[in-house]
């Protein structure tokens, strides 16, 4: 089947205002996680959810992000009142959840904040 | 705090030579070591990995060399090719926890 997807690819934004990133994980997984990359930096982990479980949201940087993933499937990625320094691509990824399974990333959505 | 720390930051290496990335890492409870490959404009793809029962495992022209009491591990990338420029990332993990070094930029020069 497919792999992930994140949709929109890019998105330009104006400081201040609110955006929405999709991710659509691969069918079955389990275990969804949001990664930020910014320019010539590592996969800083956002959040992580498992099933029916809480989320893990121990790496959102501000109140201002949120996350939530519907039915078990498809998550969106929230950022509110975006600022400059959240300029970045973030990556979506999706296992089968457990130790030891691989996590398979989606292509990214880059967001540039003006 | 990085938990993962990884270098070099970028590494340059001719055609035919060794690629050797190290990363360390800080919590005895992670229990499994990826590496992940990134290519302009892709996301991530898992490359090879290791689990810390043993101290080497190699795929191919990819090795990982794993030294547990040292909490070191290293990816060496034999015959490097041109093909083989791309962003590599170390991780490690516990259960679902998964924590990434900031990654090496790799050139193989023709």
């Amino acid at each position: 089947g497919a792999g992930v997807s994140q949709s929109p690819s890019n998105k330009v934004t104006e400081k201040g205002k609110d955006v929405e990133l999709r991710c659509d994980p691969i069918s079955g997984h389990t275990a969804l996680y949001w990664y930020r990359q910014s320019l010539g930096q590592g996969l800083e982990f956002l959040i992580y959810f498992q099933g029916n479980s809480a989320p893990d949201k121990s790496g959102l940087p501000s109140d201002r992000f949120s996350a939530e993933r519907t039915g078990g499937s498809v998550s969106t990625l929230t950022i509110q009142r975006t600022q400059q320094e959240d300029s970045a691509v973030y990556l979506c990824a999706s296992s089968l959840g457990g130790p030891y399974h691989e996590q398979f990333f989606g292509p990214g959505t880059r967001l540039t904040v003006l | 705090q990085q938990q993962v720390k990884q270098s070099p930051q970028s590494l340059i290496v001719q055609k035919g030579g060794i690629s050797i990335i190290n990363c360390a890492y800080e919590n005895t409870a992670f229990d499994y070591f990826p590496w992940y490959q990134q290519f302009p404009g892709k996301g991530p793809a898992l490359l090879i990995a290791i689990r810390p029962d043993v101290s080497e495992k190699k795929e191919g022209r990819f090795t990982i060399s794993f030294n547990k009491s040292a909490k070191q591990f290293s990816l060496h990338i034999m015959d490097s090719q041109p093909g083989d420029s791309a962003t590599y990332f170390c991780a490690a993990s516990n259960n679902n926890d998964m924590r990434f070094g900031a990654g090496t930029r790799l050139t193989v020069k023709p």
